[in-house]
């Protein structure tokens, strides 16, 4: 168990709807990313917050977007979903900024039908 | 941005047998990660290890910063070791994310 927690571990929802996928650090740690596991991508950083503030963006669509929140959980949110959004979406945490281990969550494994 | 290179992409072995999976990044890193998903997609963290060698009980990792490239040793293999293994960097960017590489799957049979 990493600390890292993530809810839901399953979602099944239907193309152009909207989800939120739930990430909570390990404790103490301020920094939190998300990571999207495809079959045709591989795995692919999507954006990094540090204490509330986002730091780094990458490969990530218009349609998602992300927050963390004071208590530090953070939050991602898939809109207009469709089917090639199917992946599995990982949260990661560490204590700072870089020279670190990132420790992964269980993933949220997101179906578009 | 940075290439992270992992080989072999498939291994097979018996039970009790070693392997070395290698991994080549393109560039000088901050970081790098070796992790192991398993069948239900979870990701272990294996190893922290940007520079030098660490072990692990039957896994051990050597990275030689310079030359740009990490090995994972697998020493008496073991049917729960199957799954797919990354190797994941952070480049020195100024910015903590990780770029991984596409893995290798390992099939450990009885």
């Amino acid at each position: 168990d990493s600390g890292v927690t993530q809810t839901p571990k399953h979602l099944i929802t239907a193309t152009g709807q909207r989800v939120t996928l739930r990430c909570s650090p390990r404790s103490g740690d301020l920094s939190v990313y998300w990571y999207q596991q495809s079959l045709d991508q591989g795995l692919q950083f999507l954006i990094h917050y540090y204490n509330g503030e986002e730091r780094a963006k990458g490969n990530i669509l218009e349609r998602f977007s992300a927050q963390q929140f004071p208590d530090l959980h953070s939050e991602l949110n898939l809109s207009s979903l469709e089917l090639g959004d199917s992946a599995l979406y990982f949260c990661a945490s560490s204590a700072g900024l870089g020279k670190e281990t990132q420790y992964f969550g269980p993933g949220t494994r997101l179906l578009v039908l | 941005g940075i290439q992270v290179e992992q080989s072999p992409p498939d291994l097979i072995l018996q039970e009790g047998a070693n392997s070395t999976l290698r991994c080549n990044f393109s560039d000088s890193v901050n970081n790098l990660q070796w992790f192991h998903q398993n069948p239900w997609g979870q990701l272990i963290n294996l190893f922290y290890i940007p520079s030098g060698t660490k072990q692990n009980g039957r896994l051990s990792a050597t990275t030689v910063a310079t030359e740009r490239y990490s090995l994972l040793y697998i020493s008496s293999s073991q049917t729960t070791d199957s799954g797919v293994y990354f190797c994941a960097v952070d480049p020195n960017s100024g910015y903590s994310t990780l770029t991984f590489g596409k893995g290798t799957m390992l099939l450990v049979s009885p």
